[in-house]
């Protein structure tokens, strides 16, 4: 089954400092791999997504995600963490054809950015 | 373009009730599925359709029904609601899913919903 976790609950970051998020993930074949990110009471938001081409991909709001097949990683970066960055993560990956190819999601990771 | 509209926002409901969560959208996608979002939990998909027609169960379709009549309609209909759907509901959808080639899959503002 393609799955992916994510280690961290929580990642505390001071405002200026790079941040990551991490994401591993384990599937059959190629990985699609995506980025959401929600507010609090707020829908998910489509941050990057890795279909294939180059393993550093860039997306929305300043983030963006290495893909790195021989350990099997996806994690989040940012060069400089704002408070307004403060959410929780989730990493997701393409699942198979019996779900339509639904996304599989990791458990969320919640990212706390401080002045 | 409002993308994936879903209502209500907020709902309570005592046990044994029924009760229909609706999903929108204006995008012309085939790809509709909701999904319910418990604490330490991710996201676990519940039921999801290719296509007007045609609907499958996901991971956690037990209490829940489903049809897609129209493209863009997909309603989520809790048949007898009980405590343990106490959650908060997304609808997604995409451009078709088969072989999409990691077509972006865009959601919904959510549902609340507590079973008392």
């Amino acid at each position: 089954a393609q799955s992916v976790a994510q280690p961290e609950d929580q990642v505390n970051v001071a405002e200026g400092n790079p941040l990551t998020v991490k994401c591993t993930y384990s599937v059959s074949g190629n990985p699609y791999l995506f980025w959401y990110v929600q507010y609090p009471n707020r829908g998910l938001q489509f941050l990057l997504k890795y279909i294939t081409g180059d393993n550093l991909v860039k997306g929305s709001y300043g983030f963006e995600a290495e893909f790195n097949k021989s350990q099997t990683s996806f994690h989040l970066k940012k060069p400089s963490a704002l408070v307004s960055d403060s959410a929780l993560y989730f990493c997701a990956v393409r699942g198979n054809s019996n779900s339509g190819y639904a996304l599989n999601f990791g458990k969320g990771t919640s990212l706390l950015v401080t002045p | 373009n409002a993308g994936v509209t879903q209502t209500p926002k907020f709902q309570v409901l005592k046990t044994g009730q029924s009760m229909t969560l609706q999903c929108a959208q204006d995008m012309n996608h085939e790809y509709m599925s909701w999904y319910r979002q418990d604490p330490g939990m991710g996201l676990r998909l519940i039921h999801y359709s290719v296509g007007a027609g045609i609907t499958d169960q996901g991971e956690v379709p037990n209490g829940y029904n489903v049809s897609r009549s129209t493209t863009e309609d997909f309603p989520l209909r809790l048949l007898s609601a009980a405590p343990s759907q106490t959650s908060v509901y997304f609808c997604a959808s995409s451009y078709s899913s088969a072989g999409g080639g990691g077509n972006t899959i865009y959601f919904g503002e959510g549902s609340w919903l507590t079973v008392v």
